[in-house]
């Protein structure tokens, strides 16, 4: 069966400093990957998804970052946090064909940036 | 669905009755449909699908209907218990490689 993990679960960072969430799917290939935010009370925004090894697709302006180096890992990043970059971050996977179909959410990376 | 960044409505519901839970989507090219469940501090979990050429699926407990020519989709639980507390997504796709979830609604189950 396939799973989904992401780490860390939660991480209190100063402003400035350097970000780095990974998330591995195991139990299928190539697959879909997807970054998506949510900040307190609100809905789930894309970040970036990707359709293989090194093809990454940016839905927002932003100083975030994203990197596919094997194809079931999913890594993002920042150089610098902002304190609007709190929030609890969701990775995701899908099959991978054409249209997103249902997508299989890991347990989230909450991020307090102080 | 609807716009991402807004505020979650929300909706109270006595124990046992039935709860339903309303979305509107804004692609009507989308052809697959899904309603996630996302209980606190954790990802969003699969509730239920349905795909554009059908206007009605029923799973355990759950229902989930489409209304395509006002661009409508809602969630219907039956028997509402406490662990159906949450807040509830509607999600569509217009066959790309993406998912658009509405705005969400939290749901709270009264004893």
């Amino acid at each position: 069966s396939q799973t989904i993990h992401q780490w860390p679960a939660t991480l209190v960072q100063p402003v400035g400093s350097p970000l780095s969430l990974e998330c591995t799917v195991e139990g299928t290939s190539n697959p879909n990957l997807y970054w998506y935010r949510q900040a307190a009370g609100r809905g789930l925004q894309l970040l970036f998804y990707s359709v293989g090894i090194g093809q990454i697709s940016s839905e927002v302006p932003q100083n975030l970052s994203a990197s596919r180096p094997q194809d079931r890992q999913f890594i993002l990043s920042s150089k610098k946090l902002l304190l609007s970059d709190s929030g609890f971050y969701l990775c995701a996977w899908s099959p991978g064909v054409a249209g997103a179909g249902e997508l299989f959410f890991g347990e989230g990376s909450r991020l307090t940036v102080l | 669905g609807e716009s991402v960044g807004l505020h979650l409505p929300t909706l109270s519901v006595q124990e046992g009755d039935n709860s339903i839970i309303n979305c509107a989507y804004s692609n009507s090219a989308s052809d697959y449909f899904i309603w996630y469940k996302q209980e606190s501090g954790k990802g969003p979990q699969f509730i239920i699908d349905i795909r554009s050429n059908m206007d009605k699926r029923q799973g355990q407990r759950v229902t989930v209907l489409l209304n395509k020519t006002v661009k409508h989709l809602s969630l219907q639980i039956a028997a509402t218990q406490p662990g159906d507390s949450a807040v509830y997504f509607c999600a569509e796709n217009g066959n790309d490689y993406k998912l658009s979830f509405g705005a969400g609604t939290t749901v709270t189950v009264r004893a």
